[in-house]
């Protein structure tokens, strides 16, 4: 089955700085990459995605990228804000397999 | 509905006892998901189901976990006879399609076996 490792575990910026997310996975079929935050004592929330026919995706302040030669994906949250502290988890999956393999997850807090 | 629900939120029970919790999936989403987050962890899978399909079992820790859904709609998890190291969110999710679909998750239950 799919493994899916993620670092760092967590991962400290101050405000207005960048903050980079990586992940790798073992599969190569996975061809989906869903990233979530989760807020502490609340439900993960799909923030981003990427499938494996691109190879770099935006929106706003966050993007993802895919390498599938090197089979890793990362996530890029610029200008960071107090609100960007949360736990993140990278995932990956495909049509063969059907359930998401779930990073260990990223604990980002952003200092005032 | 609006968004993947679950109930209960909280459940505190007895070791020994039996819970059942459970998960109304989005309407029209046809895969439902289970996952078991221990505190301070990631997500781990147990249980996945899709339209009138087999389920994927093969994350369920052990026999006192099944898990059961009618069609395309709610889901009963069940934990016979608890443990303490069952405490954990049971967090269900939902999405469109399998393989290549995002989860919408709904707030989980928070298990406490004392």
């Amino acid at each position: 089955g799919e493994n899916v490792e993620q670092h760092p575990s967590t991962l400290s910026v101050q405000e207005g700085d960048s903050a980079v997310i990586k992940c790798t996975y073992s599969d190569s079929a996975s061809n989906y990459f869903p990233w979530y935050k989760q807020e502490l004592g609340k439900r993960p929330q799909l923030i981003i995605d990427i499938r494996s026919n691109v190879g770099e995706k935006k929106d706003q302040r966050i993007a993802v990228t895919l390498n599938k030669t090197a089979k890793h994906f990362s996530l890029h949250i610029t200008e960071t804000q107090p609100e960007d502290s949360a736990v993140y988890f990278c995932a990956a999956s495909n049509a063969n397999d059907y359930k998401l393999s779930f990073g260990a997850g990223t604990t980002v807090t952003v200092r005032a | 509905g609006a968004g993947v629900s679950q109930s209960p939120s909280n459940k505190v029970t007895e070791k020994g006892k039996d819970v059942e919790l459970r998960c109304d999936p989005i309407s029209g989403h046809t895969a439902l998901y289970w996952y078991r987050q221990r505190l301070g962890q990631g997500l781990e899978f147990l249980i996945y189901f899709q339209g009138n399909s087999a389920p994927d079992k093969s994350g369920l820790p052990s026999d006192r976990f099944s898990a059961e859904r009618t069609g395309e709609s709610v889901s009963t998890l069940t934990i016979q006879r608890t443990q303490q190291e069952d405490s954990a969110v049971y967090l269900c999710a939902s999405s469109l399609g399998a393989g290549d679909y995002g989860y919408t998750f709904g707030s989980g239950t928070r298990l406490t076996v004392v």
